[in-house]
């Protein structure tokens, strides 16, 4: 089975760039690999997805290496609404597309 | 707009009773998904069902049952049996045999009284 691994948690101050790193082995070779952010009691909502290298949309990047062991999510200047969990979904390499959630990390960015 | 329904959106059970969650999807999804999350805890999968009439237990199954009667509709059931079922739940969809990752309803939050 794939395992993961994310910091527990991390601070902030507003307008820093922000990295979370999502160690993964075992991870299927030819599927996405998705970040979420979560507030308190609400659903995950997608952030960015990538497959490899580097990915950039309107909220984020996520560098991913050639190996695959590994994924980083980038938050540019990050602001106070950006407090949050942020967890990390990659796909286990058994075949069954059985998804494996990150371990989660609690970002607190302060003022 | 499509996406996922859940309700109701908060949830009370006395001791003893059964009390099923709600899911509907108007996403086509052929996978759908039951997590549990505890306070300040990560998400373990409860049931996931990747086909009509067919479903599969999770990692946390035990004191729950699901149906999967329709694509669109993936409801739970938490039995008596489940002896700690105050907790936050939350289900997903996603396409099958694609790694496109999941989209979330907004979850339901049971408490026992």
């Amino acid at each position: 089975l794939a395992k993961t691994t994310q910091p527990i948690s991390m601070d902030s101050y507003e307008g820093q760039e922000v990295n979370i790193t999502c160690s993964h082995n075992n991870i299927a070779t030819n599927d996405y690999i998705t970040w979420y952010q979560q507030f308190p009691s609400q659903g995950p909502r997608f952030i960015i997805q990538g497959y490899k290298t580097k990915v950039t949309n309107e909220v984020a990047s996520l560098f991913i290496p050639a190996d695959r062991k590994s994924s980083t999510l980038s938050l540019p200047r990050v602001s106070l609404s950006d407090t949050a969990v942020y967890y990390c979904l990659v796909v286990d390499t058994s075949g069954t597309y059985k998804y494996i959630f990150g371990t989660g990390t609690r970002l607190k960015v302060l003022a | 707009d499509g996406g996922i329904t859940q309700s109701p959106k908060y949830l009370f059970r006395k001791e003893g009773q059964n009390v099923t969650l709600s899911c509907e999807q108007n996403l086509n999804h052929d996978a759908m998904y039951w997590y549990r999350q505890d306070p300040g805890q990560g998400l373990r999968l409860i049931y996931y069902s990747q086909i009509v009439n067919d479903f599969q237990k999770g990692d946390i199954a035990e004191g729950y049952s699901v149906s999967r009667e329709k694509k669109e509709s993936f409801p739970l059931t938490v039995t008596s049996a489940q002896k700690n079922p105050t907790a936050f739940y939350l289900c997903a969809s996603s396409i099958r045999g694609q790694g496109y990752g999941y989209t979330f309803g907004s979850g339901t939050r049971l408490t026992v009284v």
